[in-house]
């Protein structure tokens, strides 16, 4: 099971940030945070990943709560090519796991 | 130029018949996986590969049949297919190795429809 929770669906404006929460709250001190995310009818694609320090890429930035028991994925200026399920995954990193995947939170992005 | 390609992208077949999806990936990478999604869009791991050796088998019938002919290519065979194997497989891969991201490339999906 997913040891992770994320509500259902969000929705947001088009040139606004999406803020994604997620709740980990039994999260080990080795698991990372992972967040996926999947277009419509497309394979799951990488955003980013962080143990305890905030994280920013290209893509959108993760702030982790200090006791890591829950993390917000920021996409700063959300468009419409955002809209996809996102998902957010713990896990321990470089041991060739699998992933785990729970029910996600689809993000409608608005015009 | 593409990562990890999957074929074929699309698969319809009556049920009884044996079947493959083929995967292949063009990223040096040493593991690889499939995934299964339903209807109700859960994915779920299914196998995985870690140079050409099963590190994951999570209780799938045995009616699939993964194999690796190579570090780059992973295979999934179904014998006796059935109605509930119908789902979209997605394969991908990452690296295991010391200081490299581990992060998780996916290909584009089968989507398969047993009738």
């Amino acid at each position: 099971d997913a040891k992770t929770t994320q509500p259902p669906s969000m929705d947001c404006a088009e040139g606004r940030a999406a803020n994604l929460p997620c709740n980990h709250s039994t999260i080990s001190g080795n698991e990372y945070v992972y967040w996926y995310r999947q277009i419509h009818s497309q394979g799951p694609q990488y955003i980013i990943h962080g143990l305890k320090n905030n994280e920013t890429n290209e893509m959108a930035s993760l702030i982790i709560t200090e006791d890591r028991k829950s993390s917000t994925l920021i996409l700063p200026h959300a468009t419409l090519r955002d809209t996809a399920v996102y998902y957010c995954i713990v896990r321990v990193r470089n041991q060739g796991g699998k992933l785990i995947f729970g029910q996600g939170t689809e993000l409608s992005v608005k015009p | 130029d593409t990562a990890v390609s999957q074929t074929p992208k699309y698969l319809v077949t009556q049920m009884g018949n044996d079947k493959s999806i083929k995967c292949e990936q063009n990223l040096g990478h040493d593991t690889m996986y499939w995934y299964k999604q339903d209807s109700k869009k859960f994915l779920k791991i299914m196998f995985s590969y870690n140079n050409k050796e099963l590190i994951i088998n999570e209780t799938v019938p045995n009616r699939f049949s993964p194999k690796s002919p190579d570090k780059a290519h992973l295979n999934l065979h179904i014998n006796s297919l059935e109605l509930g194997d119908s789902a979209v497989y997605f394969c991908a891969s990452s690296s295991r190795l010391a200081g490299v991201p581990d992060t998780q490339y996916f290909g584009p999906g089968t989507r398969l429809t047993v009738l």
